[in-house]
């Protein structure tokens, strides 16, 4: 059972790009997760998608950034015209469902965006 | 607000001997709680989790204790070993499934 897949595993842009980052969850998981991770400190929520939903954007900053999960494919993670201080890692993560008496959040290896 | 701290950033064992790494929490709420384990350049992998209403919870080598009553969590390593070398981060899961991590504690294992 392959684990969460994210692509590409580095991306470098100049400024004022787009950044497309994708992620797979694992098989059977309808719940995704994205977390951004500065040098040096803890992961940060970003947003929370199952298909077709986003359930909670409450860490996503208010310009720029989108994600989705479609019906079909990865979930999409797009940050338009990137500046420097988006340079950070970027990982997904994928639960099975949201219950009271189990719970796991599996993680991908992460995305290093690098803006030049 | 919600936040999640751990008090040292960096720890430094030797092999064989335990480690133990500390976590403080803020929010009372919080009904789970999970340790991760990142190496350089890797995602978090999950190693133990702990719902409140236990205070203490083994896996292998690992156990997790929770003073709900001062807040706090810790995770202890037995025989601490090389592999065992990454940083440990504490999270928090909100009512609405996101986690709040800590800042990490990184650990290293001198042989």
């Amino acid at each position: 059972n392959a684990g969460v897949m994210q692509n590409p595993r580095h991306l470098v842009r100049r400024r004022g790009q787009e950044a497309r980052l994708r992620c797979s969850p694992m098989k059977g998981h309808s719940h995704v997760y994205w977390y951004r991770q500065l040098p040096e400190e803890g992961l940060k929520f970003m947003v929370y998608l199952q298909k077709e939903n986003i359930i909670d954007e409450s860490g996503m900053p208010k310009e720029r950034f989108s994600a989705e999960f479609p019906k079909e494919g990865p979930s999409i993670l797009r940050i338009q015209q990137v500046v420097r201080g988006d340079s950070a890692a970027y990982f997904c993560a994928s639960s099975q469902y949201l219950a009271e008496s189990s719970y796991e959040q599996y993680f991908g290896p992460g995305t290093r965006l690098t803006v030049t | 607000g919600e936040s999640v701290g751990l008090h040292l950033p960096t720890l430094s064992v030797q092999e064989g001997d335990n480690s133990i790494i500390n976590c403080a929490y803020s929010n009372s709420a919080s009904d789970y709680f999970i340790w991760y384990k990142q190496e350089s350049g890797k995602g978090p992998q999950f190693i133990i989790d702990i719902r409140s209403n236990m205070d203490k919870r083994q896996g292998q080598r690992v156990t997790v204790l929770l003073n709900k009553t001062v807040k706090h969590l810790s995770l202890q390593i037995a025989a601490t070993q090389p592999g065992d070398s990454a940083v440990y981060f504490c999270a928090e899961k909100t009512q609405g499934g996101k986690l709040i991590f800590g800042q990490g504690t990184e650990l290293s294992v001198k042989p």
